[in-house]
C-alpha cells in the first residue's frame, strides 16, 4: 500500500524558516518524480514544486521561487521542502504527492494527508 | 501560466442525478487534464487523467470528455459518497501545473 506521510508543519513568524518532510513507503521511491502541492485554508490547490526521480531536476512555482528548496534522499525514501523567508500567504496545508512516472508527467496518483504550515506573528 | 476556470463553483444535486462540471483552459491543453475529488479533511483523489481515462478503481459512473480548451466531468448517477469538491488540473504546460478553483457538490 502506498503511503505518504508529511511532517514538520508548525506555526512560524513571517520571515522565518521551516523544513517539511515526507516519508514514502509501499512503492519504489526512486522510480518516481515527487511534488509538493499546497492548499490555503478554505481555498483551492496550488502546485508548489517538483523533483525528478534522481534529484537532478527541480522546478518551482513563481510564488515560491528563490525561497523554497525541494530535495530528496532516496536512501531514506524521503522528500523534503526547505521553506525560507516565509510570508503570511504561505499559510497552507502542504501535501506531498507522487507523480505517475519517473519523468514529470504532471499529475498525481497518490497524496499524503498534508502538514499545516501557519505563518503568523 | 495557463488559467483554469471551473463552473459552476458550487452545485446542489440529489442522489441519482446526472451532474456535469466544466473546466475551461485559457489556451489549448491537448487533453492534458486530470480531475480530482476531495472530501472534507481528506487529500485529493485522482479520478481521471488524459481528460477521459479513468484511474484504476474509480467507479464507471465518472467520465470525462473534451478537447482543446473545454473539458467536462460527468457523474452519471450521483451516489451519497460523491458529495465532495472537484478540481481540474492541467499538466500541458510543464512544470507550471495549474488547478481550477474547484466545484463544491452539495446535497440538495
Amino acid at each position: 500500500e502506498v503511503q505518504l506521510v508529511e511532517s514538520g508543519g508548525v506555526v512560524v513568524q513571517p520571515g522565518g524558516s521551516l523544513r517539511l518532510s515526507c516519508a514514502a513507503s509501499g512503492f519504489t521511491f526512486d522510480d518516481y518524480t515527487m511534488h509538493w502541492v499546497r492548499q490555503a485554508p478554505g481555498k483551492g490547490l496550488e502546485w508548489v514544486s517538483l523533483i525528478s526521480w534522481d534529484g537532478g531536476s527541480t522546478y518551482y512555482a513563481d510564488s515560491v521561487k528563490g525561497r523554497f528548496t525541494i530535495s530528496r534522499d532516496n536512501s531514506k525514501n524521503s522528500l523534503y521542502l526547505q521553506m525560507n523567508s516565509l510570508r503570511t500567504e504561505d499559510t497552507a496545508l502542504y501535501y506531498c504527492a507522487k507523480d505517475i512516472s519517473a519523468v514529470a508527467s504532471g499529475y498525481f496518483d497518490y497524496w499524503g494527508q498534508g502538514t499545516l504550515v501557519t505563518v503568523s506573528s | 501560466d495557463i488559467q483554469m476556470t471551473q463552473s459552476p463553483s458550487s452545485l446542489s444535486a440529489s442522489v441519482g442525478d446526472r451532474v456535469t462540471i466544466t473546466c475551461r483552459a485559457s489556451q489549448g491543453i491537448s487533453n492534458s487534464l486530470a480531475w480530482y475529488q476531495q472530501k472534507p479533511g481528506k487529500a485529493p483523489k485522482l479520478l481521471l487523467y488524459a481528460a477521459s481515462r479513468l484511474e484504476s478503481g474509480v467507479p464507471s459512473r465518472f467520465s470525462g470528455s473534451g478537447s482543446g480548451t473545454d473539458y467536462t466531468l460527468t457523474i452519471s448517477s450521483l451516489q451519497p459518497e460523491d458529495f465532495a469538491s472537484y478540481y481540474c488540473q492541467q499538466y500541458y504546460l510543464t512544470p507550471q501545473y495549474t488547478f481550477g478553483q474547484g466545484t463544491k457538490l452539495e446535497i440538495k
